[in-house]
């Protein structure tokens, strides 16, 4: 059983270049989460997709950051124009739905802006 | 506003003995409640998750305790070992419909041999 895959793991962007970020969810899952975690922190919720839909975007920046799920394919979580303080790591996490389900995380990638 | 607290940011133990990682939450309508563990470089590991209408639950090694009068989450790891130093997080789902969680900034576990 595969878990939840991201990928790449790490990513290394020049400011103002364009960040993409894949998430293809467990098996059987298609509640799709994404988190942002800045060093010596906790992780920070941005959105939650389900297949075709953003269902809530409160948590992601209005302005360059941009996600989705589509029918086929992972999960993209898109952030253009990057900036430094894009740096963080990225982590995204599925479901199989929201009656108390935990929620399966994958290990991240990590995004560098020089 | 909505937060979830960890009480202590590092807990140095020795190898064997019994660890306890607090945590606070301020939601009182927050009815599900996670402890992960995120080693270095690493996404965090679902431990082990409780309802609000449990007091407590066991699982391997590992008890969570919720005291919803005080608004405060415990892990208990009994016979603590080097493979459980990590930092631990405990999250709560949010009170809305859309299943997100609100993690907590986390607490280091030292395991001293």
């Amino acid at each position: 059983n595969a878990g939840v895959m991201q990928n790449p793991r790490h990513l290394v962007r020049r400011r103002g270049q364009e960040a993409r970020l894949r998430c293809s969810p467990m098996k059987g899952h298609s509640h799709v989460y994404w988190y942002r975690q800045l060093p010596e922190e906790g992780l920070k919720f941005m959105v939650y997709l389900q297949k075709e839909n953003i269902i809530d975007e409160s948590g992601m920046p209005k302005e360059r950051f941009s996600a989705e799920f589509p029918k086929e394919g992972p999960s993209i979580l898109r952030i253009q124009q990057v900036v430094r303080g894009d740096s963080a790591a990225y982590f995204c996490a599925s479901s199989q739905g929201l009656g108390g389900q935990p929620q399966h995380f994958g290990d991240g990638t990590r995004l560098s802006i020089l | 506003g909505e937060s979830v607290g960890l009480h202590l940011p590092t807990l140095s133990v020795q190898e064997g003995d019994n660890s306890i990682i607090n945590c606070a939450y301020s939601n009182s309508a927050s009815d599900y409640f996670i402890w992960y563990k995120q080693e270095s470089g690493k996404g965090p590991q679902f431990i082990i998750d409780i309802r609000s209408n449990m007091d407590k639950r066991q699982g391997q090694r590992v008890t969570v305790l919720l005291n919803k009068t005080v608004k405060h989450l415990s892990l208990q790891i009994a016979a603590t070992q080097p493979g459980d130093s990590a930092v631990y997080f405990c999250a709560e789902r949010d009170s809305g419909n859309t299943g997100k969680l609100i993690f907590g900034q986390g607490t280091t576990l030292q395991v001293k041999p």
